[in-house]
Formats: C-alpha cells, sequence, structure tokens
C-alpha cells in the first residue's frame, strides 16, 4: 500500500547549522509533496511544497528536493533558529481524493 | 479567525460512551478530511469528503465511526462505543477546488478514553 518513511525521528543542531530531514515515498503516482512543521500542542502548518514537475523549490532559509527516479524527498533548513525547534512531517499525495499520506515525523531540536 | 476550527478542543470520555466532534472548513472550500494523530506519529487518513458527499474511508475506520457532511460546509465526526485506542488527536483539514493540493488544518480535538 501507500507509505511514506521519513528520517531521522529525531536531529538536533547546533544554531546556525544546516538540517537535513529526508523521506521517501512508495506510490510513483504521488505528485504533491509538502512539509508540515507542528509546535507542541499546535495545528501542522504547511511551511513549504513541490510538485513532481520540479526538482527543488526554495523560500528563504527552507529549500526542498525530489528525486522521482529513486522516490525521494528531503527538507533542508540552513541557518537553524531556536525557533525552528519542531516536529516536522513529510507527506505525499496524488490527484484524485488528494488525501494525504504523511511520514512519521522529525523532532527537530535547535540549541542555542 | 478564517481558518479551520474544530469544537471541542479537547474531550476526556469514559470506555463505552459515544462522543461526537465538530469540524468547520474555511469558507468555500468544498474538500474536507479527517485524519488521526497518535503520539509520536504523522496524522493517519480516516475520511474525504467533496462537498456532502464521503468519497473514500480509510480501513481504519471501523464501523464505530461514522463521518458526515450533511450541507457540505461543516462536518461532524461520531464514534461509537469508544475504545481506549480511540485516545488520539483528530485533525480536520479542508482544501479548495480540483487541481488544489494545499490542505489547511485545524487545530485539532484531542480524545482522551478512560
Amino acid at each position: 500500500g501507500e507509505n511514506v518513511e521519513q528520517h531521522p525521528s529525531t536531529l538536533s543542531v547546533q544554531e546556525g547549522d544546516s538540517a537535513v530531514i529526508k523521506c521517501t515515498y512508495s506510490d510513483s503516482a504521488s505528485n504533491y509533496f509538502p512539509w508540515y512543521k507542528q509546535e507542541l500542542g499546535k495545528r501542522p502548518q504547511l511551511i513549504i511544497d513541490i510538485r513532481s514537475n520540479v526538482g527543488e523549490k526554495k523560500d528563504q532559509r527552507i529549500a526542498v528536493t525530489l528525486n522521482k527516479t529513486a522516490k525521494h524527498f528531503s527538507l533542508h533548513i540552513t541557518e537553524t533558529q531556536p525557533e525552528d525547534s519542531a516536529v516536522y512531517f513529510c507527506a505525499a499525495t496524488t490527484s484524485g481524493t488528494y488525501k494525504y499520506i504523511f511520514g512519521t515525523g522529525t523532532r527537530l531540536k535547535v540549541l542555542a | 479567525d478564517t481558518g479551520v476550527s474544530q469544537n471541542p478542543r479537547h474531550k476526556i470520555t469514559k470506555r463505552g460512551q459515544n462522543v461526537t466532534f465538530r469540524c468547520d472548513p474555511i469558507s468555500e472550500h468544498n474538500r474536507l478530511y479527517w485524519y488521526r494523530q497518535t503520539l509520536g506519529q504523522g496524522p493517519e487518513f480516516l475520511t474525504y469528503f467533496q462537498n456532502e458527499a464521503q468519497l473514500e474511508k480509510s480501513r481504519l475506520l471501523s464501523d464505530r465511526f461514522s463521518a458526515e457532511r450533511p450541507k457540505g460546509s461543516f462536518s461532524t465526526l461520531e464514534i461509537q462505543r469508544t475504545e481506549q485506542g480511540d485516545s488520539a488527536m483528530y485533525l480536520c483539514a479542508s482544501a479548495s477546488g480540483q487541481g488544489v493540493y494545499e490542505q489547511y488544518f485545524g487545530p485539532g480535538t484531542r480524545l482522551t478514553v478512560t
């Protein structure tokens, strides 16, 4: 069935360093890949997304890359700040119902 | 606040009781989703509505679960005869139109079954 694997489950970085979170999806028909940030007790917030016809997308300190052949996509955060500390979820979806299949999440801690 | 809203935010119930949650999507969003999130896990898809039609249900949604969206606006999720394994955060999300992938999430309803 449809599956999204996410690694690592926890990640600690020093403030100012970069963080990379990786996801692998199983459904080759997947064509949209959002990343959500969820702070403790709050709703998931979309931070960046990428469609299957694009290999990379950047928004200030955040970038996402997609390798369709390998069915991998990754989130890159540069110059991390303490407020980047949260749980990050990747997801994949296809046309039709557009339901999201989420990864298991990465708890990012940025140490001051 | 024009975002997705959910009520109640917290619900504590005893095993065997029925509970109902409500989701109000962003107005004019015709697609509505329910997800369930347990501690340390990503949200899992439960069911999807386009307008008032329920178009897909996950096999996670047992016979004790039912969802409605009677007028294509707000939605309710009912759990009958709750079990301790139903304890989770229930998230609602909405999206607009065909070809639009972005989903906007509500704050969730945290259910605790004692």
